[in-house]
């Protein structure tokens, strides 16, 4: 099955970019499509996007469309997520989850915070 | 988007009691091409992911004990933890990814009475 391993946490200041990655491995990169939820501290689960590694089409919740890009790398299996203009109210755990009929064990997050 | 509604918010159940957790939906999250509902649970410990328990509502995941069990009704779905035992200490949460955006319950924090 398909295990998936997020790149280290970020410190960011308002106003500027992060970009998350989260490589897969241990099956065909392209058979799962990839999610994106976020968790702010003590918060629950909120679901920012997906998408299709095949054909990189991807989906993204209304509250982050015009903050967010989700791209995919099918040489290096990896997808990432790049959130721009962050805000303190950015500061959460990342974290990516694989989906092919079935949900697989999610990447271990990554820690964003935002800081001026 | 489809509202994930959990109850209770918390639970303090005794060792080797029943716990019992549900969660509502909004809308049908039944798909008719797989006939299941797209129900998930997860449970999360501090510091760590959140961990899949269900799929399908009721099909468990492997490795996960078969004191917990997930049952449906129409929109009603319930987590049931027959035995309570130390290590269940976590936060429970529901997530339906029948639609776009995906959504999850608020979460239910189970501890130990």
């Amino acid at each position: 099955q398909v295990q998936l391993v997020q790149s280290g946490a970020e410190v960011k200041k308002p106003g500027a970019s992060v970009r998350v990655s989260c490589k897969a491995s241990g099956h065909t990169f392209t058979s799962y499509y990839i999610h994106w939820v976020r968790q702010a501290p003590g918060e629950g689960l909120e679901w920012m996007a997906i998408i299709n590694p095949t054909g990189g089409s991807t989906t993204y919740a209304q509250k982050f469309r015009d903050r967010v890009i989700l791209t995919r790398d099918t040489s290096t299996s990896t997808v990432y997520l790049e959130l721009s203009s962050l805000r303190s109210e950015d500061t959460a755990v990342y974290y990516c989850a694989a989906y092919s009929s079935r949900w697989y064990p999610w990447g271990q997050g990554t820690l964003v915070t935002v800081s001026s | 988007d489809i509202v994930m509604t959990q109850s209770p918010d918390s639970l303090a159940v005794s060792l080797g009691e029943r716990a019992t957790i549900n969660c509502k939906s909004s809308q049908s999250v039944f798909s008719t091409s797989n006939n299941k509902n797209f129900l998930a649970w997860y449970q999360q410990k501090p510091g760590q992911p959140p961990k899949l328990l269900f799929y399908g509502a009721s099909t468990r995941e492997s490795g996960v004990p078969d004191r917990f069990s997930g049952s449906e009704s129409g929109t009603d779905f319930t987590l049931t933890i027959s035995s309570l035992q130390a290590e269940d200490v976590a936060v429970y949460y529901c997530h339906q990814y029948s639609t776009l955006p995906h959504t999850f319950g608020q979460g239910t924090k189970l501890e130990i009475k």
